[in-house]
């Protein structure tokens, strides 16, 4: 089984924190994403990576980063956390073999005050 | 822009009832298509995947593909209070995507008893 892991299930930080969400899985797997969920807006990428060290922008990439420095561990980096960036974000992995979709781990919930 | 559109609902069926559910994509090029089922609270989870047109059956659930007319379904029969939840529907466009998957902005089912 893909098993997709996050570091928190819940988060609150303050306005201008620098904030960093940790994601890991196990199947060595070479792509993963950073998505956001909100009500009405659906799911939408922000950034997703093909391996080590390389990322592409996705849809809403402003004011997020991100690392994979390892490829099993994948990290969003909120530069300075601002309370619209509240949300439930959603890490996944692709895997190839079998059926070519994503896995996702079970979320963060974050909260800026 | 690639979009998939489903209709948000609430879509209310009785316990053993079946449930349908829409999904139409704008990139004519989409290879795979996927439904992901996520309950309140949780993160996504694949429930099923169709490639070729026509249906897929697994269990209750049926997948019907139609890419002539750019729309995929998903039906549920005999449906249980346990499969109320938000289904979304996922597209992948294939070739060096990386796996990238656009999703609609997800349909609420709710069975009652």
């Amino acid at each position: 089984d893909v098993k997709v892991t996050q570091s928190s299930r819940y988060l609150v930080k303050r306005t201008g924190e620098k904030v960093f969400l940790e994601c890991v899985q196990d199947m060595d797997h070479e792509n993963m994403f950073w998505y956001r969920q909100d009500p009405g807006l659906g799911l939408r990428l922000i950034y997703f990576s093909y391996d080590v060290k390389m990322k592409e922008k996705g849809d809403i990439p402003e004011g997020y980063s991100v690392s994979r420095e390892k490829k099993e561990r994948f990290s969003l980096i909120l530069e300075s956390a601002s309370t619209n960036q509240t949300s439930m974000y959603l890490c996944a992995s692709r895997e190839l073999l079998g059926i070519d979709t994503q896995y996702f781990g079970p979320g963060t919930r974050l909260t800026v005050l | 822009q690639k979009e998939v559109e489903q209709n948000s609902g609430p879509l209310s069926v009785p316990e053993g009832a079946i449930a349908s559910l829409n999904c139409t994509y704008s990139d004519r090029g989409s290879q795979s298509f996927f439904w992901y089922r996520q309950y309140s609270g949780k993160s996504p989870e694949l429930i099923m995947f169709i490639y070729s047109n026509g249906d897929k059956e697994d269990g209750r659930f049926t997948a019907q593909l139609n890419k002539a007319s750019q729309y995929v379904s998903l039906l549920i029969r005999d449906s249980q209070p346990s499969d109320s939840a938000t289904y979304l529907c996922a597209v992948n466009a294939g070739g060096t995507s990386y796996g990238k998957l656009t999703f609609g902005q997800g349909t609420i089912l709710t069975v009652h008893p």
